[in-house]
């Protein structure tokens, strides 16, 4: 069964707008990851929030997290069209051993 | 360093054939797993190992058998090929301990007639 799953399914925007990308999951977590997927290739990690995190930044990226409703939320600012792709979250719930994925959400990028 | 390495890229069987998909990591990680990705439904773990010689199974282990000899290598057998084993299968590895990010290969596309 999925931990997390991915909202919207698809997504569609113009370069320059922001795509925001939401995750919902079931039980209590270690931490939530983000990680990015692009067409034919593994996936690839892009930022890490821990359970008593509430935001964090890296470059473009903002994720947050609220644990009281089990959501997280990736924000991807001024977007290129280099950003589409799938992105996908996953949360470790077992000491890291069992990291759980989403059925992710496709991003598409229009220049 | 290569990071993680799948082979083959791509493999046809034919229902009952049994076949290895190989990973190998070169980063040292103590942590290896396999995950199969099907349409719409995200990764879902098969197995997973935290060492050489330690395997555990994940969501959907029926069907694949892993081992774990050394560090590097953790490879993935079908016994039995069917049908719904289509699916592109990637390995990933990490460090152990909490809050290291997964490493992924660029999978393998199975697909069994």
């Amino acid at each position: 069964s999925q931990q997390g799953e991915e909202d919207p399914q698809a997504l569609s925007i113009q370069e320059g707008e922001n795509a925001t990308m939401n995750c919902s999951y079931k039980t209590s977590i270690n931490n939530l990851q983000w990680y990015r997927q692009n067409s034919g290739r593994g996936l690839v990690h892009l930022i890490l929030i821990r359970s008593n995190e509430r935001e964090k930044h890296s470059g473009r990226l903002r994720v947050t997290l609220d644990t009281s409703k089990k959501s997280s939320s990736l924000l991807i600012t001024a977007s290129r069209a280099a950003d589409t792709a799938s992105y996908f979250c996953a949360t470790d719930a077992n000491a890291g051993n069992m990291l759980t994925f989403g059925g992710g959400t496709r991003l598409m990028v229009k220049p | 360093n290569a990071g993680v390495t799948q082979t083959p890229k791509f493999q046809v069987l034919k229902t009952g054939q049994s076949m290895t998909l190989q990973c190998a990591q070169d980063m040292n990680h103590e942590y290896m797993s396999w995950y199969r990705q099907d349409p719409g439904m995200g990764l879902r773990l098969i197995h997973y190992s935290v060492g050489a010689g330690i395997t555990d199974q994940g969501e959907v282990p029926n069907g694949y058998n892993v081992s774990r000899s050394t560090t590097e290598d953790f490879p993935l057998r079908l016994l039995s090929a069917a049908p719904s084993q289509t699916s592109v299968y990637f390995c990933a590895s990490r460090r152990q301990g909490d809050n290291s990010p997964l490493h992924f290969g660029n999978g393998t596309r199975l697909t069994v007639t």
